[in-house]
């Protein structure tokens, strides 16, 4: 079975640009889960959804981030505009109801 | 507070030795613990689960969770080269039957030595 599908692998952009961030969750799973993991603050959770619908976004920094899940094989995150401090990577999860996470490979954003 | 916190390593041990992680949180509400394994520019992949009190074995890996005094550990028996690597503690809440959102400790780095 395919696991948690994340594109790109890397980006590399200058700062303003906007960025977006693409996920396809394991199929049947029917949460999602959007981290960002630094050095220094380790791994976060910045938003998660429920059968496509927002449950927590607490963890988004400020507005510049937006996060999308139009169906349940398929989200976005979008960073607008992109600034140096979101350099991070970012990992999608998704899991099945009562089951643990499973991880995407990361995407690698450095914002020059 | 630190909602999970974890001793930052580097743990270092030799191969064949018991190497012994730790981890406690503040939230009386979690209910679901996990261990992952973190390999240097890698994703995060789960090695262990445990939801009661007690010991849960699979393998060379045996979790340990302690609700009363918040605390879960993690051994790994006749260490190989191979388990090094971060380890992340996570705790969870329930959400509705579902699992809610995982908080992540920092990780402990472990290094084994041939």
């Amino acid at each position: 079975d395919a696991g948690v599908i994340q594109s790109p692998r890397h980006e590399v952009t200058e700062m303003g640009q906007e960025v977006t961030l693409r996920c396809k969750p394991i199929s049947g799973h029917n949460s999602l889960f959007w981290y960002r993991q630094t050095m220094m603050r380790g791994l976060e959770l910045l938003i998660y959804f429920n059968n496509n619908v927002p449950i927590d976004d607490s963890g988004m920094p400020e507005d510049r981030f937006s996060a999308k899940m139009p169906n349940a094989s398929f989200s976005t995150l979008k960073i607008q505009p992109s600034e140096p401090r979101d350099s991070a990577v970012y990992f999608c999860a998704s899991s099945s109801s009562g089951q643990p996470q499973h991880f995407g490979d990361g995407t690698r954003l450095s914002i020059l | 507070q630190k909602e999970v916190e974890q001793n930052s390593g580097p743990l270092s041990v030799p191969e064949g030795a018991i190497a012994s992680l730790n981890c406690t949180y503040s939230d009386r509400g979690s209910q679901s613990f996990f261990w992952y394994r973190q390999y240097s520019g890698k994703s995060p992949e789960l090695i262990m689960s445990i939801y009661s009190n007690g010991d849960k074995e699979d393998g060379r890996f045996t979790a340990q969770l302690n609700k009363a005094s918040q605390y879960v550990s993690l051994l790994i028996r006749d260490s190989q080269p191979s388990d090094s690597a971060t380890y992340l503690c996570a705790v969870a809440k329930l959400w509705g039957g579902s699992q809610g959102n995982l908080i992540f400790g920092k990780g402990t780095k472990l290094s084994v030595k041939p």
